[in-house]
């Protein structure tokens, strides 16, 4: 099946820093979304990219969606403490059932700042 | 705005009891999923459910396993006999809605039910 891979797996940093994180596929996905999960919760949509070279901004997050279809990054600019907890990039698979749409996650990004 | 709702938010069952986890997706989507995340893992895909009726299902979805929207409002997943690997966060999600502010093409989660199988 297709594979997300996320990196860096932890960050670790100081508020007010910028964040930069990516994921990255063995195969073309036709959406990016970025989703983030606070601890005990379920996954909150933060952004979602449909076209390839879609550069997409809410507030301070920015999300790219790379030209090949293989890989997109997330940054944050100027981290506040809410920011804490876990971003996954998501996609449904480039060959699906039209409407189905099941989401593939990839492995997580662990946010963390430290005061 | 509206939201997926999920209870209870914890399970505790001993190996081998049949447990239902239950969610009320959003008003006027069509389409639902579960989803589960062993701790520390990512999210995995279950099932999809479609016009009343399973649309894909991964191979974690076993004959253990099965969905159903009982009474239109309401959206079930149900596991026969539990296992200790079925301990895990399982997530409803939900897609389809064209009113306000809800996007017809994303997928909305729920907060999740830990279910703890002792």
């Amino acid at each position: 099946g297709q594979q997300l891979n996320q990196s860096p797996q932890s960050m670790f940093i100081q508020e007010g820093e910028d964040v930069s994180m990516n994921c990255t596929s063995s195969s073309i996905f036709n959406t990016w979304l970025w989703y983030k999960q606070d601890p005990g919760e379920g996954p909150v949509l933060l952004i979602a990219l449909y076209k390839a070279g879609e550069l997409t901004s809410n507030g301070r997050l920015t999300a790219q969606f790379g030209i090949t279809r293989k890989d997109s990054f997330l940054n944050i600019s100027a981290s506040i403490p809410s920011d804490v907890g876990i971003y996954f990039c998501a996609g449904p698979p480039s060959i699906s059932n039209f409407g189905n749409e099941k989401l593939t996650f990839g492995t997580g990004t662990r946010l963390t700042i430290i005061p | 705005e509206p939201e997926v709702t999920q209870t209870p938010s914890h399970q505790v069952t001993q190996m081998g009891q049949e447990v239902i986890l239950r969610c009320v997706p959003i008003s006027n989507h069509l389409y639902f999923y579960w989803y589960r995340q062993i701790l520390g893992q990512k999210v995995e895909f279950l099932v999809s459910f479609y016009n009343n009726e399973i649309s894909e299902k991964s191979e974690i979805f076993d004959d253990q396993f099965s969905v159903e929207r009982p009474d239109g409002s309401n959206f079930t997943l149900k596991i026969r006999s539990t296992k200790l690997e079925d301990s895990a966060m399982y997530f409803c999600a939900s897609r389809g809605g064209t009113s306000g502010t809800v996007r017809s093409d994303i997928q909305y989660f729920g907060a999740g039910t830990r279910l703890s199988v002792l």
